[in-house]
C-alpha cells in the first residue's frame, strides 16, 4: 500500500521568497517519488523525480527536492519565488509492485504575491 | 516531443446522456490511465489499462467504463451522465516496465453535466 500527504492545501509567498511545499509518503516498497506542476486549465507536467541514487534532486524552473527516508518526506523547495511559479503542485509515489500506478497527493496551490 | 491528446478541452452534456472521452498517445506506452480531478481531492484513479483490451478498476470506477481496442487509444465512457460527474478528467500514459518513469498527461477535459 502507498499514500501521499501534502501538508497545506494553499501556500502563499512573496515574489523572491523561499518556496517550501511539503510532502510525506508511505510505501511498503522502496518508493519512486515525483513532483508535478499544473498550470490553470492544463494537464500535469513533471517537475522532478527521485528514483535511486542522489537524494537531492534538481528539476526544472529552479526547483529541487530532497528524499529523506528516515522522515518519509520529499519536500519541494525553490530559493526565490517568481510570479510564474503560481500553480498547483502534486506529489506522487509509485513502487515496483503496483504495475506502475502512482498515488497522488491532494495538491498544494501556490500563490505568489508581488 | 511526446504527446497525450484528449479529444475535447470542454464538454457540456445533459443528464442521462452517454458520454465518450477519448485519449490518444503517440509514445507506444503500454499503460494508460484515466483520472478525475476535483478541488481539494487531488487526482483519483478511475480506470487503468496495462495492455490492449486489458483494464483494471481504480479507486472510483462506479458510473464509468473504458475501452482499449488499440494500444494508442484509451476511451472513458460515462454510461449515463449525472451532475456529480461534472469534473476535470485527465488521461495519462507511461511505459509498463519502467515504473521509475513519470506519467505523461493530456491537457484535460473539463466536463459539465447539466
Amino acid at each position: 500500500a502507498q499514500s501521499v500527504t501534502q501538508l497545506g492545501s494553499h501556500v502563499s509567498v512573496s515574489e523572491g521568497a523561499l518556496v517550501l511545499l511539503r510532502c510525506n509518503y508511505s510505501s511498503s516498497v522502496p518508493p519512486y517519488l515525483f513532483w508535478y506542476v499544473q498550470y490553470p486549465n492544463q494537464g500535469l507536467q513533471l517537475l522532478l523525480k527521485y528514483t535511486t541514487g542522489a537524494t537531492l534532486v534538481k528539476g526544472i524552473n529552479g526547483f529541487e527536492a530532497e528524499f529523506k527516508k528516515s522522515e518519509t518526506s520529499f519536500h519541494l523547495t525553490k530559493p526565490s519565488a517568481h510570479m510564474s511559479d503560481a500553480a498547483e503542485y502534486f506529489c506522487a509515489v509509485s513502487g515496483n509492485t503496483n504495475a506502475g500506478k502512482s498515488t497522488f497527493g491532494d495538491g498544494t496551490t501556490l500563490t505568489v504575491k508581488p | 516531443d511526446v504527446k497525450v491528446t484528449q479529444s475535447s478541452r470542454y464538454l457540456v452534456k445533459r443528464t442521462g446522456e452517454k458520454v465518450f472521452l477519448e485519449c490518444v498517445q503517440d509514445m507506444d506506452h503500454e499503460n494508460m490511465f484515466w483520472y478525475r480531478q476535483d478541488p481539494g481531492l487531488g487526482l483519483r484513479l478511475i480506470y487503468f489499462s496495462y495492455d490492449v483490451k486489458m483494464k483494471e478498476k481504480g479507486d472510483i470506477p462506479e458510473g464509468y467504463s473504458v475501452s482499449r481496442e488499440k494500444k494508442e487509444r484509451f476511451s472513458l465512457i460515462l454510461e449515463s451522465a449525472s451532475t456529480n460527474q461534472t469534473s476535470m478528467y485527465l488521461c495519462a500514459s507511461r511505459f509498463s516496465d519502467r515504473v521509475n518513469t513519470e506519467a505523461f498527461f493530456g491537457q484535460g477535459t473539463r466536463l459539465t453535466v447539466v
